[in-house]
């Protein structure tokens, strides 16, 4: 499968604990994008990562949240010390970022976070 | 910030008929308009996007416009299928690349 890659598909955790979203951009893309969907609601932009560089952080919460897109390996969009506003469905998304500004960016299927 | 307001939020049409999804960007920067289609439990699918050097673009059944002057654009769905029911999400890029979306359309095409 060539596309983006999300796991886990779905991730139970209760208060407190930490989560882990991890993203694989599609083959030969270099850029990563995380965005945030609330039901019945658009997807709000999160975070945009180039390898073992942040791009853009300006919608993530500047707490509990963190992302990284290492060398060697997926994106990982990290939340510490969950609370019931984080359930929601993450999605990441990737583009080659070869060329012009704006390249199509090609989202995978999403990990659906719940939170006890 | 960029701002995109998109209706109807949702639409009913028979097979057949053609659907308009109205999208309206409050930033005169953003140059990049995509389209995204989303079905149930699945991520937002690229179906077309249109640059603002373009006034016009159609593949197929889908068609997009762009009014850089008013600040609005539109999805054509014409010969709407049952299987085009899903979510359809309008969204605005600019230098900055991220993406701003619209809430979203719930299109229903019933056979």
């Amino acid at each position: 499968n060539a596309g983006v890659m999300q796991n886990p598909r779905h991730l139970v955790r209760r208060r407190g604990q930490e989560a882990r979203l991890r993203c694989s951009p599609m083959k030969g893309h270099s850029h990563v994008y995380w965005y945030r969907q609330l039901p019945e609601e658009g997807l709000k932009f999160m975070v945009y990562l180039q390898k073992e560089n942040i791009i853009d952080e300006s919608g993530m919460p500047k707490e509990r949240f963190s992302a990284e897109f290492p060398k060697e390996g997926p994106s990982i969009l990290r939340i510490q010390q969950v609370v019931r506003g984080d359930s929601a469905a993450y999605f990441c998304a990737s583009s080659s970022g070869q060329g012009s500004s704006n390249q199509p960016q090609h989202f995978g299927d999403g990990t659906r976070l719940s939170i006890l | 910030g960029e701002n995109v307001e998109q209706h109807p939020s949702t639409l009913s049409v028979q097979e057949g008929d053609s659907a308009v999804i109205k999208c309206t960007y409050s930033d005169s920067a953003s140059n990049y308009f995509p389209w995204y289609k989303q079905e149930l439990g699945k991520g937002p699918q690229l179906i077309i996007d249109i640059r603002s050097n373009v006034g016009e673009k159609k593949d197929q059944r889908i068609a997009v416009t762009l009014n850089k002057t008013a600040k609005h654009f539109s999805l054509h769905i014409t010969e709407t299928q049952p299987e085009d029911s899903a979510v359809y999400f309008c969204a605005a890029g600019g230098g900055s690349e991220k993406l701003v979306f619209g809430k979203g359309t719930k299109l229903t095409v019933n056979p």
